[in-house]
């Protein structure tokens, strides 16, 4: 019972082309979010949504678009990409309020832009 | 969100206690101290967390120093599997408009060896 699952694991693609990431968790929780894992495996945010509404953009390119269709899913729609899109990105969800709130990652989609 | 300093590296033996070093010494009275892991080629894993009093369970044991300054993640029994990055987060606990956003610095790469 994998808690939160992204698909694809891989992805190859070239200069130009759209792509999406998918994530979907099933542990319950009101808040997901996008982080960037680069060459230099620097992990950084890049979206958070909590009950399906954008809480946290961290000044990413607007040809990255992520839709939450409801609170257990946060797809990832990257337009136009570019080599710089290269990374590994993960997926990851949390419960706000009281109590234990800690945040579990997906594996990780790894984008290569060629 | 308070920035942190850890060690780039540490090597422990197997089967001995691995102890991390976190020095956070610009941290507020509400943030808490985070600990992450991530293990080659999967998503970063919760270990722990505490806000002034020591805390321990399955997996390791944070001690805070009293003035809150800098932390010691201990793994009693390191096994190889243990062998990662592991991460020093210190944020404010939930809600408000970080909402979990945990924000990953350099890590320090634990290797366990035989």
């Amino acid at each position: 019972d994998t808690a939160v699952s992204q698909t694809p694991k891989y992805l190859v693609t070239q200069m130009g082309n759209d792509k999406s990431i998918k994530c979907e968790q099933n542990l319950g929780h009101d808040t997901m979010y996008w982080y960037k894992q680069d060459s230099k495996k620097f992990l950084k945010i890049m979206f958070s949504y909590n009950n399906k509404e954008l809480i946290i953009n961290e000044t990413v390119p607007n040809r990255f678009s992520p839709k939450s269709p409801d609170k257990a899913h946060l797809n990832l729609h990257i337009n136009s990409l570019e080599l710089g899109d290269s990374a590994v990105y993960f997926c990851a969800s949390s419960r706000q309020g009281q109590g234990n709130t800690e945040a579990f990652f997906g594996q990780g989609t790894r984008l290569t832009v060629v | 969100d308070a920035k942190t300093t850890q060690p780039p590296s540490m090597d422990c033996a197997e089967g001995r206690a691995a102890n991390l070093p976190c020095n956070h010494s610009t941290i507020s009275g509400n943030e808490y101290v985070y600990w992450y892991r991530q293990i080659h080629s999967q998503g970063p894993q919760y270990i722990i967390h505490g806000l002034k009093n020591n805390e321990t369970n399955e997996m390791a044991s944070l001690i805070i120093t009293e003035d809150r300054k800098s932390s010691t993640l201990i793994l009693p029994h390191a096994t190889l599997r243990d062998t990662a990055v592991y991460y020093c987060i210190v944020r404010i606990y939930a809600g408000g408009t970080s909402y979990g956003k945990l924000t990953f610095g350099q890590g320090t790469i634990l290797t366990v060896h035989p």
